[in-house]
């Protein structure tokens, strides 16, 4: 599995845009570039997923580069509540018999008022 | 989405005894994951469990120290057998959703062995 690597911690204020940028250099042509979002005391929760150029929901936008090489996680107008660890993930998912994930260590975003 | 609980939360144990933790899905679910946190560190699987076979353990962690079982495709237990401070962690399960692009995690159970 691809390893990735991503800032430990993140400051921003209320209403600013907050972009994370994970590297993962040796990822594969099957991989998928997945995110999620875990709160303090709570189990992680799924936030995005993308295999390349943009990807967007209610939630967040993914952007990736043609090499695949890297990926950034956009949350617009964030709030208190986005305060969180944000971990990128990339692996192969396979329609269901075996996804398995492999965590690192995550980006720990601090929202200030 | 699937909805899943944990029991118990919380718990605060003695050294050498057993703790099994439930899990369960308010759906039928193919594959479910098992995973520990420790203290201020990230998720590492310890193992897959599928309905009807044997689980899947990684690297690390074997079947003695962390007995399975999946009863039912919406119902598992994981057992942390003769414990030390060290397994002092959060324990979570997780589910596949129906499209396998996500999975769902429980709430977890925080463990404390003195």
């Amino acid at each position: 599995l691809a390893k990735t690597t991503q800032p430990i911690s993140m400051d921003s204020y209320e209403g600013q845009e907050v972009n994370i940028t994970c590297s993962h250099n040796n990822i594969a042509t099957n991989d998928y570039i997945t995110w999620y979002q875990q709160f303090p005391s709570q189990g992680p929760r799924f936030i995005i997923q993308g295999y390349k150029t943009k990807v967007t929901n209610e939630v967040a936008s993914l952007f990736i580069p043609a090499d695949r090489k890297s990926s950034t996680l956009s949350l617009p107008r964030v709030s208190l509540s986005d305060t969180a660890v944000y971990y990128c993930l990339v692996g192969f998912n396979s329609g269901g018999s075996n996804y398995k994930l492999t965590f690192g260590k995550g980006t720990l975003l601090t929202v200030n008022p | 989405s699937a909805v899943i609980s944990q029991k118990p939360s919380r718990d605060i144990c003695q050294r050498g005894t057993s703790l099994t933790i439930q899990c369960q899905v308010d759906s039928q679910v193919t594959m479910m994951f098992w995973y520990r946190q420790q203290p201020g560190q990230s998720l590492t699987l310890i193992a897959t469990a599928n309905q009807g076979s044997e689980a899947t353990y990684e690297s690390g962690f074997v079947i003695d120290k962390f007995p399975i079982s999946r009863p039912n495709l919406t119902f598992s237990t994981l057992t942390v057998s003769n414990m030390s401070p060290e397994d002092s962690s959060i324990y979570l399960c997780s589910v596949e959703g129906l499209d396998s692009s996500e999975q769902f995690f429980g709430p977890g159970t925080r463990l404390t062995v003195l």
